[in-house]
């Protein structure tokens, strides 16, 4: 029972590139969401999906994109990055929005 | 200013002893939740309280949620190694989306 995978658990950057954090799910979880975590600031919301093409934007979604075209996958993108998006991020699911949520290990990201 | 205010950030204890961590708001939550995360994982959920004033026990654990429902507290009693972790609070606001404290670290010493 996988659960929620992400790829991949470490990855440095330099300022400027692009790239695409993978997130599935084999637990059939209409709710997904994207987390970054940072020291003193606990888990903020970044973006969230309730279902197969929907997603919406949560507290701090500038410099990321999603989409949601299956059930399964919830991919990150970050379009250019900034040092300031170093942190690590946990992509997350739910049966439904509020409930509990299952996470990832997480990807460990360095931005130089 | 975090919506769910966790106290105290950071708890080194001997093993053996007991300790409390507290999760504070001003707003009143339908629910809260309980995570606890471990280095290089992501959180895992302990508990969910959802009545006022109810009181869940986890084997050495002991969740309580105010009457109030705007905090809730996580009691450890006989605190082991084992329990070494970030705990976090976390309680659907917004339109449901999930809101965490900024944690308590917890390091239990042998």
């Amino acid at each position: 029972n996988a659960g929620v995978t992400q790829t991949p658990k470490f990855q440095v950057l330099k300022t400027g590139q692009s790239m695409t954090l993978q997130c599935a799910q084999d637990m059939n979880h209409e709710y997904m969401s994207w987390y970054r975590q940072d020291p003193g600031m606990g888990l903020r919301l970044i973006h969230y999906s309730v279902g197969a093409g929907i997603t919406d934007q949560g507290e701090v979604p500038n410099g990321y994109n999603v989409s949601r075209s299956t059930t399964e996958d919830f991919p990150l993108r970050l379009l250019s990055a900034a040092p300031s998006q170093t942190s690590v991020y946990f992509c997350a699911s739910s049966f439904r929005q509020g409930t509990e949520a299952f996470f990832g290990q997480g990807t460990r990201l360095t931005v130089v | 200013t975090q919506l769910l205010e966790q106290s105290p950030q950071f708890l080194s204890i001997q093993e053996g002893e007991n300790l409390t961590v507290y999760c504070n708001s001003s707003s009143v939550f339908s629910s809260l939740q309980w995570y606890r995360q471990e280095p290089g994982e992501g959180p895992v959920l302990l508990v969910t309280v959802v009545t006022g004033g109810e009181v869940k026990k986890l084997k050495r654990l002991t969740f309580q949620f105010g009457d109030a429902r705007k905090d809730s507290s996580l009691h450890i009693t006989a605190a082991q190694p084992g329990d070494t972790g970030l705990y976090l609070c976390a309680g659907p606001r917004y339109g449901n989306k999930l809101v965490f404290g900024a944690g308590t670290i917890l390091r239990v010493k042998s």
